[in-house]
């Protein structure tokens, strides 16, 4: 059975806190994501990372960082937490490809106060 | 930012009844069309991945086709059932390795 497993289901976190999400896979995908959703926002994309120490911006990767230091943990940075950044946090990953479904992992909430 | 557009927001209807929902895309770059669904309190799970224009699939009861010429894609579910309820999410892979979503279609299937 695949796993994508997400450090926390809920944390809640001061405002100006660095926060860390961490997101392990173990289906040697290379292709890791970490996505926010909020209410009427969809899923959007923070970063993504192609292989181990790449990585790009996606489409909201202000306030963000992330580490890929090794090709099946990819880590969310929050350098200064802040109560805009309260949301569901989901990771995900894909193989390499064109036809590759992605697998997400259980999602966690965070709450800056 | 790339615009994946879906419509309907939201849907009830009834059991039993047969519905669909609409995905458009950009219809330049394009590698292939995901459809997950998203039920409560579980993580996204894929439908279908589509890569060619024309392609149909099935699973069940639920079924979608694609066109990249005019980009859309329509996902369709036969008799539904309340099990189908949850939020139906497209993705689009144009030119890289980058999924981007649409802001999904919740279905709410009444008893």
């Amino acid at each position: 059975d695949v796993k994508v497993t997400q450090s926390s289901r809920y944390l809640v976190k001061r405002t100006g806190e660095k926060v860390f999400l961490e997101c392990v896979q173990d289906m040697d995908h290379e292709n890791m994501f970490w996505y926010r959703q909020d209410p009427g926002l969809g899923l959007r994309l923070i970063y993504f990372s192609y292989d181990v120490k790449m990585k790009e911006k996606g489409d909201i990767p202000e306030g963000y960082s992330v580490s890929r230091e090794k090709k099946e943990r990819f880590s969310l940075i929050l350098e200064s937490a802040s109560t805009n950044q309260t949301s569901m946090y989901l990771c995900a990953n894909r193989q390499q490809g064109s036809g590759t479904e992605a697998f997400f992992g259980q999602g966690t909430r965070l709450t800056v106060v | 930012i790339l615009n994946v557009e879906q419509s309907p927001q939201s849907l009830h209807v009834q059991e039993g009844d047969s519905t669909n929902f609409t995905c458009s895309f950009p219809s330049s770059n394009f590698y292939a069309l995901h459809w997950y669904r998203w039920e409560t309190a579980k993580s996204p799970e894929a439908l279908f991945v589509m890569t060619l224009n024309g392609d149909e699939k099935k699973k069940g009861r639920i079924s979608a086709t694609l066109n990249t010429k005019e980009g859309y894609s329509y996902l369709y579910i036969k008799g539904s059932q309340p099990e189908d309820s949850a939020t139906y999410l497209c993705a689009f892979q144009g030119g890289s390795e980058k999924l981007v979503f649409g802001k999904g279609t919740k279905l709410t299937v009444n008893p």
